[in-house]
C-alpha cells in the first residue's frame, strides 16, 4: 500500500522567505506526483504536475521535483508572499491511477 | 470555463436520513471520483468511474453509493449505514491516460445535527 508523508505538517515563515516543502511516498513505483493547494474550505487547485519520467516542473515561483528513487519530492516556492499562506497537498499516482494523498502541510507567511 | 460543479456547498443531515451530493462537470473527462477529507488526514477514495455505467469501489465505501449514468454526472448518497458522515466531500475527474491531472470541484460541507 502506498504511504504519503508530509512533514512538517505546519510552517510559519516571514515573507519574502523561501518554502521548502517535502513529501515522501513508500513506493517508488509511482507513475506521476501532482501538488494541490487548498485554502481553508475550498476545494484543491492543481499546481504542478509531474510525470514519472520528469525530474522537476516549474511555473513562476513554483519549482517541484522528483526523485523516484529515494521516494521524494520537493515543492519550492519562491519569495515566498501572505497570499501564498494555504495548504499544500502532495498527491501520487498508484498504478491503478487512482491518487494517495499526503496529510499536507499548512504554510503561513507572515506580513 | 470548463470545470467542476459540487452542490450544495453546506449540508445538514438528521439521523437515519439519506443525502445526495451532487457533481457535474463540463470537462469532457471520463473518469470520475469522490474523496473524503477530515482535519489532519489526508483524502481518501470513497467511490470511482472510470466510464459511464460502470462504478467501482475505493478505499471506504461502506455506507455510501454512487451512479453514473451521464458522463457529466457522478451523484454521492451518504446514507443511514455511514455511522460518522461528518466530512468535507471533495468531487474530482481526469481525462484518460496517465498523463492527465486531476481536477477538483469546491466541495460539500456535510454535518449530522
Amino acid at each position: 500500500k502506498q504511504e504519503v508523508t508530509q512533514i512538517p505538517a505546519a510552517l510559519s515563515v516571514p515573507e519574502g522567505e523561501n518554502l521548502v516543502l517535502n513529501c515522501s511516498f513508500t513506493d517508488s513505483a509511482i507513475y506521476n506526483l501532482q501538488w494541490f493547494r487548498q485554502d481553508p474550505g475550498k476545494g484543491l487547485t492543481s499546481l504542478l504536475l509531474i510525470q514519472s519520467s520528469q525530474r522537476e516542473q516549474t511555473s513562476g515561483r513554483l519549482n517541484a521535483s522528483l526523485d523516484k528513487s529515494s521516494g521524494r519530492s520537493t515543492l519550492y516556492i519562491a519569495a515566498s508572499q501572505p497570499g501564498d499562506s494555504a495548504t499544500y497537498l502532495c498527491a501520487v499516482y498508484r498504478n491503478d491511477y487512482k491518487l494517495s494523498f499526503g496529510a499536507g502541510t499548512t504554510v503561513t507567511v507572515r506580513a | 470555463d470548463g470545470g467542476i460543479t459540487q452542490s450544495p456547498k453546506y449540508l445538514f443531515r438528521k439521523e437515519g436520513q439519506n443525502v445526495t451530493l451532487s457533481c457535474e462537470q463540463n470537462l469532457n473527462h471520463d473518469a470520475m471520483y469522490w474523496y473524503r477529507q477530515d482535519p489532519g488526514q489526508g483524502l481518501r477514495l470513497i467511490y470511482y468511474s472510470q466510464i459511464v455505467n460502470d462504478f467501482q469501489k475505493g478505499d471506504i465505501a461502506e455506507g455510501y453509493s454512487v451512479s453514473r449514468e451521464k458522463k457529466e454526472s457522478f451523484p454521492l448518497t451518504v446514507t443511514s449505514a455511514q455511522k460518522n458522515p461528518t466530512a468535507f466531500y471533495l468531487c474530482a475527474s481526469s481525462g484518460q491516460g496517465r498523463w492527465n491531472g486531476y481536477t477538483f470541484g469546491s466541495g460539500t460541507r456535510l454535518t449530522v445535527v
